[in-house]
């Protein structure tokens, strides 16, 4: 894996679901992950940052794990709810340099 | 507390004309940076900073220009517009640089239109 790549593009869920994506990346010169909540019109907004192989980090009804061995990290929505539509996104950090997916569009629906 | 402060929100330039966007942050942040948005593309780094006095190139950096003379500051310069050019610019800045170990604050954003 070249790119940082993200899956689904796209979803939909209904409300109360819990829904999970996935973020990919190549598992060399890793050195963190980041996580970042971007609603329409607004600025993309800091999730998480992990560092170690097994990290996992939680927010509220938002989770994600990190697996910096074999390239993927998970981001679990617990109870999908309207104001948690946003597309987030993740990015690779190598050092000095950030490289972004392009992203998973949430919408969740009432 | 401002946060990142990006100037203007709305910009159209005529093919071939220069111009400066503006990025200031008062959170004392020693990494800057600046990022386009394009559909499909996502966010790609134009230029990042260090600290003061310390630029570098990121992955889309042609037809772009930056200085770091301060540690609030970090202007991206068009040196002359293209079509091409027309994006959103986000300028970026978090606490440490080199590990990543911080999240990134994000400016408000610079819809740009080049004719």
């Amino acid at each position: 894996i070249l790119n940082v790549e993200q899956s689904p593009q796209s979803l939909h869920v209904q409300e109360g679901d819990s829904t999970n994506f996935t973020c990919s990346f190549p598992s060399s010169n890793f050195y963190a992950l980041h996580w970042y909540r971007w609603e329409t019109a607004k600025s993309p907004e800091a999730l998480f940052v992990m560092t170690l192989n097994g990290d996992e980090k939680k927010k509220g009804r938002i989770s994600a794990t990190l697996n910096t061995k074999e390239g993927y990290s998970y981001l679990y929505i617990k109870g999908s709810q309207p104001e948690d539509s946003a597309t987030y996104l993740c990015a690779r950090n190598t050092g000095n340099q950030f490289y972004f997916g392009t992203g998973t569009s949430l919408t969740v629906i009432p | 507390n401002a946060g990142v402060t990006q100037t203007p929100k709305f910009q159209v330039l005529k093919t071939g004309q220069s111009m400066t966007l503006q990025c200031a942050q008062d959170m004392n942040h020693e990494y800057m940076s600046w990022y386009r948005q394009d559909p499909g593309m996502g966010l790609r780094l134009i230029h990042y900073s260090v600290g003061a006095g310390i630029t570098d190139q990121g992955e889309v950096p042609n037809g772009y220009n930056v200085s770091r003379s301060t540690t609030e500051d970090f202007p991206l310069r068009l040196l002359s517009a293209a079509p091409s050019q027309t994006s959103v610019y986000f300028c970026a800045s978090s606490r440490q640089s080199g590990t990543g170990y911080y999240g990134y604050t994000f400016g408000s954003g610079t819809r740009l239109t080049v004719v």
